[in-house]
């Protein structure tokens, strides 16, 4: 079974540019997330999507940052415009109702 | 989300058995335990996770005190790919409602093997 895939593996922008990043979940997995993992600490959850709905963004800088998962497969993540603490590895998720979140190799950004 | 402490790092040998602490006096009745484990460069990955009996897949151990206060995850035999932060994260039943279900993650152990 493939996993999750994501791409780029890293980005280099500049600050103040935008940067969009892509996720395609196990295939018929409902559930995906997208987490931020700043160097030196754990994930930590920006949003999830059930299908093409978002559960729960409580934790999403809405002015910079946004996502969309149109379609209930595939998602991608942007940030526009991008600042230096934006430096950091974004993880996607997905999940099948089940317990197990599995994560692909995340996407790793840096901001100069 | 109830909070969990675990040690910032602890070092081990090859081929011995390794236990990872967790503490998580303010758990609630419904918080299952969950464990991941990240390796360099790549993504978390789940190890195992219970409620109140211990646990055992091809992977690890679990062990739960009966206070469900503190648990314990055990590596039988450690090898070199076992190096990675190790996360102990509560998570509970049915998610934190909406069916929001992220998990909130620490710093984790950061866990070496010393060949």
């Amino acid at each position: 079974e493939a996993g999750v895939a994501q791409s780029p593996r890293y980005k280099i922008i500049e600050k103040r540019q935008s940067v969009a990043f892509w996720c395609n979940p196990i295939s018929g997995h409902a559930t995906l997330y997208w987490y931020q993992q700043i160097l030196g600490q754990g994930p930590k959850l920006l949003i999830q999507f059930q299908n093409n709905g978002v559960v729960d963004d409580s934790q999403l800088p809405k002015d910079r940052f946004s996502a969309e998962r149109l379609k209930g497969v595939d998602s991608t993540l942007k940030i526009q415009p991008a600042k230096l603490e934006d430096l950091a590895v974004y993880l996607c998720a997905s999940n099948l109702a089940g317990v197990e979140q599995f994560f692909g190799p995340g996407t790793r950004l840096t901001v100069l | 989300d109830a909070k969990t402490t675990q040690p910032n790092s602890m070092e081990s040998n090859e081929e011995e058995p390794v236990h990872l602490p967790c503490n998580h006096s303010t758990i609630s009745g419904t918080d299952y335990i969950h464990w991941y484990r990240q390796l360099p460069s790549q993504g978390p990955e789940y190890v195992i996770h219970g409620l109140t009996s211990n646990v055992n897949n091809r992977m690890a151990s679990l062990a739960i005190a009966e206070d469900r206060k503190s648990s314990t995850l055990i590596l039988h035999r450690a090898t070199l790919r076992d190096a990675a932060v190790y996360y102990c994260i509560l998570r509970a039943l049915g998610g934190s409602g909406g069916g929001a279900d992220g998990l909130t993650f620490g710093k984790g152990t950061h866990l070496i093997i010393q060949p």
